[in-house]
């Protein structure tokens, strides 16, 4: 069965500091994975994705992420962080009916 | 501006009371769904649509209706909405198989 996990419900860390974002996924096939980002009071707004390629993954606001497949995971990422990325994340996978599965989000804590 | 709209961003009804929730994208995208958001229970999606009169049940199409007569319109409608409607909304529209790309959100209270 094609699923998507985030272990973590909440994220705190300290400005400045590098972040992670965890998700796993299972899928049979190649996935097709995104991160989205909402801010409080606003709509989804997509990140980055991972079609096939490079298993390092720029978007936007400076995140990245890393495609492993041995440890099925898509971990979101950000050298340096900032308050204002405080926000609720989510991991998606696309299934093979192309409709999104969607992990259940982790709220990323940014602490001055 | 590339955007998709919806409309309205809040409403307040009352039980049984017909209401529809209009999507509109203007990127000429094939594909549009609706999403529900309710606290612990992440995004859950009602319907899709992959193109012009072609709609499918998501994964909680209870109590809801689409249509999508015109490629860039995919309007929400409860035609007897209960309070268990109550949430958080979201239309998003895309390229087939591509990145989806989301409304703002229309919060529903139904009391």
């Amino acid at each position: 069965a094609q699923s998507v996990a985030q272990p973590e419900d909440q994220v705190n860390v300290a400005e400045g500091n590098p972040l992670t974002v965890k998700c796993t996924y299972s899928v049979s096939g190649n996935p097709y994975l995104f991160w989205y980002v909402q801010y409080p009071n606003r709509g989804l707004q997509f990140l980055l994705k991972y079609i096939t390629g490079d298993n390092l993954v720029k978007g936007s606001y400076g995140f990245e992420a890393e495609f492993n497949k041995s440890q099925t995971s898509f971990h979101l990422k950000k050298p340096s962080a900032l308050v204002s990325d405080s926000a609720l994340y989510f991991c998606a996978l696309m299934d093979s009916n192309y409709q999104l599965i969607w992990g259940a989000g982790t709220k990323l804590i940014i602490k001055p | 501006e590339a955007q998709v709209t919806q409309n309205p961003r809040y409403l307040i009804t009352v039980t049984g009371k017909k209401l529809t929730v209009t999507c509109s994208q203007n990127m000429n995208h094939e594909y549009m769904s609706w999403y529900r958001q309710d606290p612990g229970l992440g995004l859950r999606q009602i319907y899709y649509s992959m193109n012009v009169e072609v709609t499918d049940k998501g994964d909680v199409p209870e109590g809801y209706k689409v249509s999508r007569k015109e490629k860039r319109n995919f309007p929400l409608i409860l035609e007897s909405p209960s309070p268990n409607q109550t949430s958080l909304y979201f239309c998003a529209s895309s390229d087939f198989a591509d990145t989806q790309y989301f409304g703002p959100g229309t919060r529903l209270t139904v009391l």
